[in-house]
C-alpha cells in the first residue's frame, strides 16, 4: 500500500525567506504525487502534480516541487515566502496509474513571521 | 474551470437527525467522486468513492449505512450521515475530477458538521 510522510509538521519562516517543504513517499511502481494547499476552513488547492517527465515541476503561486526517485521524495520549494503562503500543506500520492483515490501526508503547518 | 462546489460549508444538528451534504461538480461532468473525512489537525482520510449510477465504494471501517452515497448524476454526489452522533463531527470533503485519466483531484471547500 502506498505512503506518504511528511516530516515536519510545523515550518515557522520569515517572509522573504526561501522554504522547502519536505515529502517523502513509498509506493511500488512510479508515483503520481500532488501538493495541495489548505486555508483554515477551507477545501484543497492544487498546487503541484507530477506524473512523469522532467522532475523539476513548476506550479502555481511560485512554487515548484522537485521529484527524486532515488530519494522518494517530492519536495515542495519556493524561492521567497509571502506572508500570504500561510497555510497547512498536504502532499499526497495517487493510487496506481490515476491521479484518484489519493493518499494524503499528515500535512505540514507553514506559519510566516514578518 | 474545474469547480467543485460543496453545499452548505457548515451544518450543526441535534444528535440522532440525519444531515445530507451536497457536491457538485460545476463546469465539467464527474463520473466519479470522493468524499474525505478530516478530523481537527489531521490528515483527509478517503471515505468512499462515488460512482455515477451504481454503488459507492467504501473504503475499510466506513459504515456504509451510517454515511449514504448517492451519486444520481454526473454533475452531483450527496453524503447523508444517518442519526448522526457527536462522534460524527468533523470536516467533510468532496473531490472530483475531468474524465481524463490522469486528471488530478479537485476539491470542494468542505462541510463543517457538529452535532450536539
Amino acid at each position: 500500500a502506498q505512503s506518504v510522510t511528511q516530516p515536519d509538521i510545523h515550518i515557522t519562516v520569515s517572509e522573504g525567506a526561501s522554504l522547502e517543504l519536505r515529502c517523502n513517499y513509498s509506493y511500488g511502481a512510479t508515483p503520481y504525487l500532488f501538493w495541495y494547499v489548505q486555508s483554515p476552513g477551507q477545501g484543497l488547492q492544487l498546487l503541484q502534480k507530477y506524473f512523469s517527465g522532467d522532475t523539476l515541476v513548476q506550479g502555481i503561486k511560485g512554487f515548484e516541487a522537485e521529484f527524486k526517485r532515488s530519494q522518494s521524495s517530492f519536495n515542495l520549494r519556493k524561492p521567497s515566502v509571502h506572508w500570504s503562503d500561510a497555510a497547512e500543506y498536504f502532499c499526497a500520492v495517487g493510487e496506481t496509474g490515476t491521479a484518484s483515490k489519493l493518499t494524503f501526508g499528515t500535512g505540514t503547518r507553514l506559519q510566516v513571521t514578518l | 474551470g474545474a469547480v467543485v462546489s460543496q453545499h452548505p460549508s457548515w451544518v450543526i444538528c441535534k444528535s440522532g437527525t440525519s444531515v445530507k451534504i451536497e457536491c457538485r461538480s460545476l463546469d465539467f461532468q464527474a463520473t466519479t467522486m470522493f468524499w474525505y473525512r478530516q478530523f481537527p489537525k489531521q490528515s483527509l482520510m478517503l471515505m468512499a468513492t462515488s460512482n455515477e449510477g451504481s454503488k459507492a465504494t467504501y473504503e475499510q471501517g466506513v459504515e456504509k449505512d451510517k454515511f449514504l452515497i448517492n451519486h444520481a448524476s454526473l454533475t452531483l454526489s450527496t453524503l447523508t450521515v444517518t442519526s448522526a452522533h457527536p462522534e460524527d463531527s468533523s470536516f467533510y470533503i468532496c473531490s472530483a475530477r475531468l474524465s481524463s485519466y490522469n486528471s488530478p483531484l479537485h476539491f470542494g471547500n468542505g462541510t463543517r458538521l457538529t452535532v450536539t
